[in-house]
């Protein structure tokens, strides 16, 4: 079992609809969780970084944490054809060390016009 | 400021070619990292500098070799490179490696786009 499970997508929504973003983690070390934005041929763009369980408001981002159910999402409000790209969770460990970033697989997110 | 460039940006070369990719931060950080990433995959972890030493090599064959001549700077020297060996090169860097937590959050640079032929 991988430390970090992400729904691989694809997914496709109209412009304007709410999308949700989810993974699972198995490792209760995990204490940071950031969401990371990947377009097409670009590097990962930090969209969201969160260390509590609850909500995390950015603009029409909103990150979510349930450590007792190991559980983190991504909403997107509103969403855009702009917001089409590859969404990449990641997270870390309380503990430090160089190998510490562990990613999910990444969910393709289409937002049609 | 949170950026991480790297050069080139696009890099074709032949199996028999000598190339250097090549990453620069200016934020400080004391932790810079070489992802290789294929397409619809995850980055996968190559190599970990921290504080100038190299940390962490994830048996990464040979024909790779990474430099870290400064704190701002990080390079990966490129020699007789096989086609599967073509993907999207990433640099980040985290303020440091070893304290864990916030200081650990990486910030990536645009990649280099590398065709082996």
């Amino acid at each position: 079992q991988k430390e970090v499970e992400q729904d691989p997508g694809p997914l496709s929504v109209p412009e304007g609809a709410i999308v949700s973003l989810n993974c699972t983690y198995s490792n209760s070390a995990f204490q940071y969780f950031m969401w990371y934005r990947q377009y097409s041929r670009k590097g990962p763009e930090l969209l969201m970084y969160t260390y509590s369980s609850g909500n995390k408001e950015d603009g029409r981002f909103t990150a979510q944490v349930d450590k007792s159910s190991k559980y983190i999402s991504l909403f997107i409000r509103d969403s855009q054809p702009s917001d089409s790209a590859t969404y990449l969770c990641a997270m870390i460990r309380g503990t430090g060390g160089a190998n510490n970033l562990f990613f999910g697989t990444g969910t393709r997110l289409t937002v049609i016009p | 400021d949170t950026e991480v460039t790297q050069t080139p940006k696009h890099l074709v070369m032949g199996m028999t070619n000598k190339k250097s990719l090549k990453c620069e931060q200016h934020m400080g950080h004391r932790a810079m990292y070489w992802y290789k990433q294929k397409a619809k995959k995850p980055p996968e972890l190559m190599f970990v500098y921290s504080y100038e030493k190299l940390s962490i090599n994830e048996s990464v064959p040979s024909r790779f070799s990474p430099e870290c001549p400064n704190s701002s700077l990080l390079n990966l020297h490129l020699h007789a490179l096989q086609p599967e060996d073509s993907a999207l090169y990433l640099c980040a860097s985290s303020q440091d490696s070893i304290s864990g937590g916030a200081s650990d959050t990486q910030y990536f640079g645009p990649g280099t786009r590398l065709t082996v032929l």
